[in-house]
């Protein structure tokens, strides 16, 4: 089945230590997102990748950054975690067309500094 | 600039009884509007969504949406809830000239035996 899969689900990292997050789609999907989510609120958008352009939020940290090295995967970097970067993180693919735009979900990380 | 409301952070409701999750929103444009679910320790996983056309959409699991123009809402229904339709629900808005989906804080829907 196509889908988005987001590795691991469960990451736990120290303050301070760069963590990797990682997510690839089986959808060929051409738009990718990250999202942060805390406590049951809404996502929030970190940041998108339209095809090959990357599009950041304004209020998204430098601590975040991102990589799509190709159109299946899609990485989430956090430099320097801070206590307060705890959350889920989620990946969502779209296929930007007239009669689309609906995004499609992986599980989510869950990350956890200590 | 485009924003989504959802009004309720809880609806509980009986199971067999109907249920609305209520949804509005604002847009300078024309409207894309999507309701997705999250189980807990999940994504977000797409119900149903409004692009154009008929005004009552029909989605997963049974739900369905009525998109109101004049009232610019787009209410989430079923006639009849299950347990197992227990989880958090959100809202979304694209205005068509948007990059990007704004999503509603979430509606927390219960349903009692």
């Amino acid at each position: 089945d196509a889908m988005v899969i987001q590795n691991p689900r469960y990451q736990v990292t120290q303050f301070g230590k760069p963590v990797t997050l990682s997510c690839s789609q089986t959808l060929n999907h051409n738009v990718m997102y990250w999202y942060q989510q805390k406590s049951s609120q809404a996502p929030k958008l970190l940041f998108h990748y339209y095809d090959k352009d990357f599009n950041n939020e304004a209020d998204t940290p430098d601590n975040f950054q991102s990589r799509r090295p190709n159109t299946s995967f899609c990485f989430l970097d956090i430099r320097s975690p801070g206590l307060g970067d705890a959350a889920m993180y989620l990946c969502a693919t779209s296929y930007s067309s007239a009669s689309s735009y609906e995004q499609y979900f992986g599980p989510g990380t869950r990350l956890t500094v200590t | 600039a485009q924003s989504v409301a959802q009004p309720e952070d809880q609806v509980n409701v009986a199971e067999g009884n109907p249920l609305t999750v209520k949804c509005t929103y604002s847009v300078s444009g024309n409207p894309y509007l999507f309701w997705y679910v999250q189980y807990p320790n999940r994504g977000l996983q797409f119900l149903l969504k409004y692009i154009t056309g008929d005004n009552l959409v029909k989605g997963s699991y049974g739900f369905e949406a009525e998109f109101n123009k004049s009232q610019t809402s787009f209410h989430l229904k079923k006639p009849s809830a299950l347990v197992s339709d227990s989880a958090l629900y959100f809202c979304a808005v694209r205005d068509t000239n948007a990059g990007k989906s704004t999503f509603g804080d979430g509606t927390t829907l219960t349903v009692k035996p």
